[in-house]
């Protein structure tokens, strides 16, 4: 069965713009989460959606938006690009409500300059 | 609130040694415990959890962890350490909505020495 993957794994963007990340959870996964990984504040959660719905939500601004797919495929959104959103995008996938494995895919890494 | 402590961002030892990565949580509810491991440019891996039951967790790659409620603690051992369990080893901790929201720890790099 194949894993969790992102693309695209790694991106430059300017300052100002905006990216769209895209994850493809493991076959027969409903739950998609992404997290935000820095040297600063490591491992964040970002937020996470089971049914096209979004069910939990961290601490990040407005400009940090998602979405799921009814295929389970999320893509996450970041507009008006900071230099501190340069980060290691991870998204992780799970059988559904009160799974408790995730599968992580290798991340996106995002370069703002 | 949930939170995790994982105490020496870095730990060295000698291949062959005792590996001893140590966590303590902070949680207001019955805690879900996981450890993970990240290797250079890969994403997270799942060694081990503790939801329910028998508190001695055994993981993958002869890893295992110890719930310790007392101490709320969820220290990682491994007896006889290998150059390939060169890596950053995360705690997490989670409620019981599900491990789909996890709180990690700093991360601590583990360094092998021949």
């Amino acid at each position: 069965k194949a894993g969790v993957t992102q693309t695209p794994r790694y991106l430059i963007k300017t300052r100002g713009q905006q990216v769209t990340l895209s994850c493809s959870p493991i076959s027969g996964h409903r739950s998609v989460s992404w997290y935000q990984q820095t040297p600063g504040q490591g491992l964040q959660f970002l937020f996470e959606y089971f049914s096209e719905t979004q069910r939990n939500k961290g601490n990040f601004p407005g400009r940090f938006s998602g979405r799921q797919f009814s295929n389970s495929r999320s893509e996450m959104n970041v507009s008006t690009l900071e230099l501190g959103d340069s980060a290691l995008y991870l998204c992780a996938s799970s059988l559904g409500v009160l799974s408790y494995e995730q599968y992580f895919g290798p991340g996106t890494r995002l370069t703002v300059t | 609130a949930q939170s995790v402590t994982q105490l020496g961002s870095h730990v060295s030892v000698s291949e062959g040694a005792l590996v001893l990565l140590r966590c303590n949580y902070s949680s207001s509810v019955p805690p879900y415990l996981f450890w993970y491991v990240q290797y250079p440019n890969q994403g997270l891996q799942l060694l081990l959890k503790y939801t329910t039951g028998a508190t001695l967790v055994k993981g993958i790659n002869g890893f295992e962890a110890e719930f310790k409620k007392s101490e709320t603690s969820f220290h990682l051992t491994k007896p006889s350490a290998h150059m390939s369990d060169a890596a950053e080893y995360f705690c997490a901790v989670s409620g019981p909505e599900g491990a789909q929201k996890l709180v990690f720890g700093q991360g601590t790099r583990l360094t092998i020495n021949p």
